[in-house]
């Protein structure tokens, strides 16, 4: 069935560095890519997403980029800030609707 | 606006008995989904809606889970005979159409 890889598991870096977060799939059909944050206790929030037609998005200090023909996508966080640290998830789906998410990577920012 | 509500915030129940679990979704979105999270773990892929079409159920783990959802609003996940390892917290969600999903704040299970 498909699987959504994602490592590390736990990250930790210093405020300033940059974070990389990485996720492979399994589904070659999947065409819809989006990044969750979950803060502790709360609810998931959609950060970023990427659409298999584009290869990189940016949106300030956080970029995705899209390698379909590996079949992974990657999380590109810099400057990072205290405020970063939580639970980042990965997913992929077909259009947007079964989505098959990653176990998540806790990151961990020193301030 | 009203975001995803779900009810309860906690159930605490003893083994075997059944449990329903409410989702209300954000008004006018067409696709609704439920995942289950286990303590420290991923988002695990349940059953979804979108508006008329027939439900995909291929993620629910066994034949003791269902889920309804009703004039294409408010959904009602149902777990018979309650066993020690559905103890998770349970996450809604509501998007528009498929794309971002906007998540409720979970219902906490505990089965004793």
């Amino acid at each position: 069935g498909e699987n959504v890889e994602q490592h590390p598991s736990t990250l930790s870096v210093q405020e300033g560095d940059s974070a990389v977060i990485k996720c492979t799939y399994s589904d070659s059909a999947s065409n819809y890519f989006p990044w969750y944050k979950q803060e502790l206790g709360k609810r998931p929030q959609l950060i970023i997403d990427i659409r298999s037609n584009v290869g990189e998005k940016k949106d300030q200090r956080i970029a995705v980029t899209l390698n379909k023909t590996a079949k992974h996508f990657s999380l590109h966080i810099t400057e990072t800030q205290p405020e970063d640290s939580a639970v980042y998830f990965c997913a992929a789906s077909i259009g947007g609707f079964k989505t098959i998410f990653g176990a998540g990577t806790r990151l961990f920012v020193k301030a | 606006g009203a975001g995803v509500s779900q009810s309860p915030s906690n159930k605490v129940t003893e083994k075997g008995k059944d449990v329903e679990l409410r989702c209300d979704p954000i008004s006018g979105h067409t696709a609704l989904y439920w995942y289950r999270q286990s303590l420290g773990q991923g988002l695990e892929f349940l059953i979804y809606f979108q508006g008329n079409s027939a439900p995909d159920k291929s993620g629910l783990p066994s034949d003791r889970f269902s889920a309804e959802r009703t004039g294409g609003s408010v959904s009602t996940l149902t777990i018979q005979r309650t066993q020690q390892e559905d103890s998770a917290v349970y996450l809604c969600a509501s998007s528009l159409g498929g794309l971002e999903q906007f998540f409720g704040p979970g219902t906490r299970l505990t089965v004793l």
